[in-house]
């Protein structure tokens, strides 16, 4: 069985903070991938990130960072300097080929950044 | 391509009227996913299809729940005798292959009185 663990169900900064939501995953595959999904009060689910089990490597994009450590089965998403557009619940999701690659979702992190 | 596209977008239907909600996926896309969202939590995975055949069905919530994608395009979810606790957020996804990212619909919401 696979499951995702986002411990932090909300979290309220105020803007240009630095923030940090995290994820913690459980799967017996070694193959498998993780991913992040931001969504705003509109309600669509947005991609942000998908990473293969085999890549390590830390990734940057603007604002945005990612943290994938298998030691500790974990896949922290950081944002940096936060705007009040950064505002929405964000999930960790995993797939793996044993589970057929469907998503499997954490709870949510809902992120309240206030000016 | 305009991504996928969910319709309707609200639907409210008395206990024990069936509905039925149509996803069109991005047209590359070879595999579809439902999802059922409840209030406060993440997605639930029901069914998806690989073209259209629907390969994962044992997740769908009771047999009131049905789905098919007949032509390997686009999808249907059908609940037959709906129950307030079908009350949601029903959301379909496509990717192009496994593993990769999928890409999700606005959903249709749906209320159950």
């Amino acid at each position: 069985a696979q499951k995702v663990t986002q411990a932090q169900t909300e979290i309220s900064v105020v803007e240009k903070e630095d923030v940090t939501l995290d994820c913690v995953y459980e799967t017996r595959d070694t193959t498998y991938y993780l991913f992040w999904y931001k969504q705003p009060p509109s309600g669509e689910l947005v991609f942000l990130i998908r990473r293969n089990s085999f890549d390590e490597q830390n990734e940057i994009s603007g604002r945005y960072s990612w943290n994938f450590q298998k030691s500790t089965s974990s896949f922290n998403f950081t944002i940096t300097a936060s705007q009040v557009v950064d505002s929405a619940v964000y999930f960790c999701a995993l797939s793996a080929p044993r589970a057929g690659n469907m998503l499997t979702f954490g709870g949510g992190t809902r992120l309240m950044v206030k000016p | 391509d305009t991504g996928v596209s969910q319709d309707p977008r609200h639907k409210i239907t008395k206990r024990g009227q069936n509905v039925t909600f149509r996803c069109d996926p991005i047209s590359e896309h070879n595999r579809l996913y439902w999802y059922r969202q409840t209030l406060g939590q993440g997605p639930e995975f029901l069914t998806y299809f690989q073209n259209e055949a629907q390969l994962e069905k044992s997740r769908l919530l009771s047999d009131r729940f049905s789905a098919e994608r007949p032509k390997g395009s686009f999808s249907t979810l059908e609940i037959q005798r709906t129950e307030q606790g079908d009350s949601a957020m029903y959301l379909c996804a496509s990717s192009l292959d496994r593993g990769d990212e999928a890409f999700f619909g606005q959903g249709t919401r749906l209320t159950v009185v």
